[in-house]
């Protein structure tokens, strides 16, 4: 089955800076890349995804690439903010198909003041 | 809509005793999801439905875990006896299958068995 791996597993970095997440999977079949957010004590939630007919897709401060060849895919969140600090979870899927979703281990992010 | 409602929202018991936890997926949603977050092994898929019907339970953990989903509208996960070691939080999570997988998680049930 797919596997998703995702580093680092904690990230601090000042307001204003930049923040990358990445992640690799396994199966060439998925075609399906979600990104959620779950801040303290709240629930998942979908803040951006791409599918692999794209390369990259960006809404206001964040954006995602994809390499298909590589199997890997990144979260980039610009000019970060204390409401950006959340654990952040990426994902795989195959559109359609019967199978679930396979998050990664999730990336403690903490945006320091 | 009112989202994926899940109930109850904190539920403390003894080791021992059934628990049984419920969730409501969104109106029209065919897929539903359980899963498990806990700290050491994050969040965990135990199983998932289409249409009312189990497709992989393969996460369940053992057979103390148990899901149903009657109707289109409801499910539960039952756990029966619990242990210390089932304490976490459980999300209940739908989605529509001509979507691209997105799923919408309800905002969990903090199970502490004691």
């Amino acid at each position: 089955g797919e596997n998703v791996e995702q580093h680092p597993s904690t990230l601090s970095v000042q307001e204003g800076d930049s923040a990358v997440i990445k992640c690799t999977y396994s199966d060439s079949a998925s075609n399906y890349f979600p990104w959620y957010k779950q801040e303290l004590g709240k629930r998942p939630q979908l803040i951006i995804d791409i599918r692999s007919n794209v390369g990259e897709k960006k809404d206001q401060r964040i954006a995602v690439t994809l390499n298909k060849t590589a199997k890997h895919f990144s979260l980039h969140i610009t000019e970060t903010q204390p409401e950006d600090s959340a654990v952040y979870f990426c994902a795989a899927s195959i559109r359609g198909s019967a199978r679930q979703l396979t998050f990664g281990s999730g990336t403690q992010l903490t945006v320091l003041p | 809509d009112a989202g994926v409602i899940q109930s109850p929202r904190h539920e403390v018991t003894e080791m021992g005793q059934e628990v049984t936890l419920r969730c409501k997926p969104i109106s029209g949603h065919d897929y539903l999801f359980w899963y498990r977050q806990t700290m050491m092994r994050g969040l965990e898929l135990l199983i998932y439905f289409n249409n009312n019907v189990p497709i992989d339970d393969s996460g369940m953990p053992e057979d103390r875990f148990s899901a149903k989903m009657p109707n289109a509208s409801f499910s539960t996960l039952k756990i029966q006896p619990s242990e210390p070691r089932d304490s976490a939080v459980y999300f209940c999570a739908s989605s529509f299958r001509l979507a691209y997988n997105e799923q919408f998680f309800g905002p969990g049930t903090r199970l502490t068995v004691l």
